[in-house]
């Protein structure tokens, strides 16, 4: 039993360069997140989608896009990273709204540089 | 505007004593509050919740208690057990736009043998 899986792990980017961090749910959840987690600063909410092709914004979405073109994943794209962008990023998901319990991935660790 | 906020930063108490965690929110509209409990290189993990209808909720050894007037909310962990040591978050809800929790910023548990 999968649940939340996030890929890659671990990534090291130079300021200007793209890339896709891809997450993958097997519990057929509505409502998927991304967040990112900074020292002192808690779980920022990045972007979100209530169901298969709905995408909304978070409190923190400027230089992120994300895509939900399959109810099991849900990708969040930097199409030039900045170093203010180094930080963990973690995927969620949960079978209602936000009331319920959410099922966290482990995390990608994002640095640039 | 930090509308959930967690102002101990690290707490240490010793095996077998009560922990307690604080946590308070400025926003009137949350009516649904969760904890979550996160490891180093993990995700969080859904630990125990409350709606505001209710002022106390108790999972084990986990409690936690809700004081709407005082917009404050507590987790006491009795007794504190090594596997204890994590960092904690408060998370909030409000019962419109709830696709999304507001996160506190944690506490980190350290639980002394």
């Amino acid at each position: 039993n999968a649940g939340v899986t996030q890929t890659p792990k671990f990534r090291v980017l130079k300021t200007g360069q793209s890339m896709t961090l891809l997450c993958a749910q097997d519990m057929n959840h509505e409502y998927m997140y991304w967040y990112r987690q900074d020292p002192g600063m808690g779980l920022r909410l990045i972007h979100y989608s209530v169901g298969e092709g709905t995408t909304a914004k978070g409190e923190v979405p400027d230089g992120y896009n994300v895509s939900r073109l399959k109810k099991q994943n849900f990708l969040l794209g930097l199409e030039s990273a900045a170093p203010s962008q180094t930080s963990v990023y973690f995927c969620a998901s949960s079978y209602l709204a936000g009331n319920t319990e959410a099922f966290f991935g482990q995390g990608t660790r994002l640095t640039v540089v | 505007d930090q509308q959930v906020k967690q102002n101990s930063p690290s707490l240490s108490v010793q095996e077998g004593r009560i922990s307690i965690l604080n946590c308070d929110y400025t926003n009137s509209m949350f009516d649904y509050f969760l904890w979550y409990k996160k490891y180093p290189a993990e995700g969080p993990t859904f630990l125990i919740s409350i709606s505001s209808i209710k002022d106390k909720n108790e999972d084990g050894r986990f409690t936690v208690f809700l004081n709407k007037s005082a917009k404050h909310l507590s987790l006491h962990i009795v007794p504190s057990q090594p596997g204890d040591s994590a960092v904690y978050f408060c998370a909030a809800t409000t019962p419109f736009g709830n696709e999304k929790l507001t996160f506190g910023t944690g506490t980190r548990l350290t639980i002394i043998p």
